[in-house]
């Protein structure tokens, strides 16, 4: 079936920009999300991106889509410690019937 | 205010006890959805509903049940709930099921003793 992987843990200072990446297999992706879970909480969206775009910028948030080899990335300019979350990338399919396919998330941790 | 609401959000219950967990949306969405969410696993489809009667299978259906009697409920339901089914459960609602946003709930954490 298809994947998303994404590295476990980030770990930044406040103040640093941070970069978290991800890649997937289905080739047949319309949408590549971007959510943010904080502690106790439920899922936020951040941001998407369609797959014939390349990037997306919204205020700090920068999504960076590389098509030829399935990579996604997050890059999140003057990370706060309200940015401490585990952020999530999902890909939507041509072919899945509305299913998100999630990566396992990325554990953002940014200390002071 | 558009949301998505899920109840209850902590259940503690014991092997083979019947139990609902309920989800509604307040936006007139046609597609509904349940995952659940394992560590290192990331979330996983459970059951999704593109319309009114309309169910199917996600990805890990096995001991769940889940019907579509309203476009606004969508509940999952548990006939006899093993430990292996302790996990957070989230239910999701877009428009479609084409390339809209799918919306959250916050979450329900069930442990099953």
């Amino acid at each position: 079936g298809e994947d998303v992987e994404q590295s476990l843990f980030l770990s930044v200072r406040e103040g640093d920009s941070s970069v978290i990446n991800c890649t997937y297999t289905d080739s047949s992706s319309t949408y590549l999300y971007w959510y943010k879970q904080e502690p106790g909480a439920g899922l936020q969206l951040l941001t998407y991106i369609f797959s014939n775009m390349d990037m997306k910028q919204d205020q700090r948030l920068t999504v960076l889509l590389n098509k030829k080899d399935k990579h996604l990335s997050l890059r999140i300019a003057d990370t706060q410690t309200g940015d401490s979350a585990i952020y999530f990338c999902a890909e939507r399919g041509a072919n899945q019937g509305g299913k998100l396919i999630f990566g396992q998330g990325t554990e953002l941790s940014v200390k002071p | 205010e558009a949301q998505v609401t899920q109840n209850p959000r902590y259940l503690i219950t014991v092997t083979g006890k019947k139990l609902t967990v309920t989800c509604s949306q307040n936006m007139n969405h046609e597609y509904m959805s349940w995952y659940r969410q394992d560590p290192g696993l990331g979330l996983r489809q459970i059951y999704y509903s593109m319309n009114v009667e309309v169910t199917d299978k996600g990805d890990v259906p096995e001991g769940y049940k889940v019907s579509r009697k309203e476009k606004r409920n969508f509940p999952l339901i548990l006939e006899s709930p093993s430990p292996n089914q302790t996990s957070l459960y989230f239910c999701a609602s877009s428009l479609g099921r084409g390339f809209d946003t799918q919306y959250f709930g916050p979450g329900t954490r069930l442990t099953v003793l």
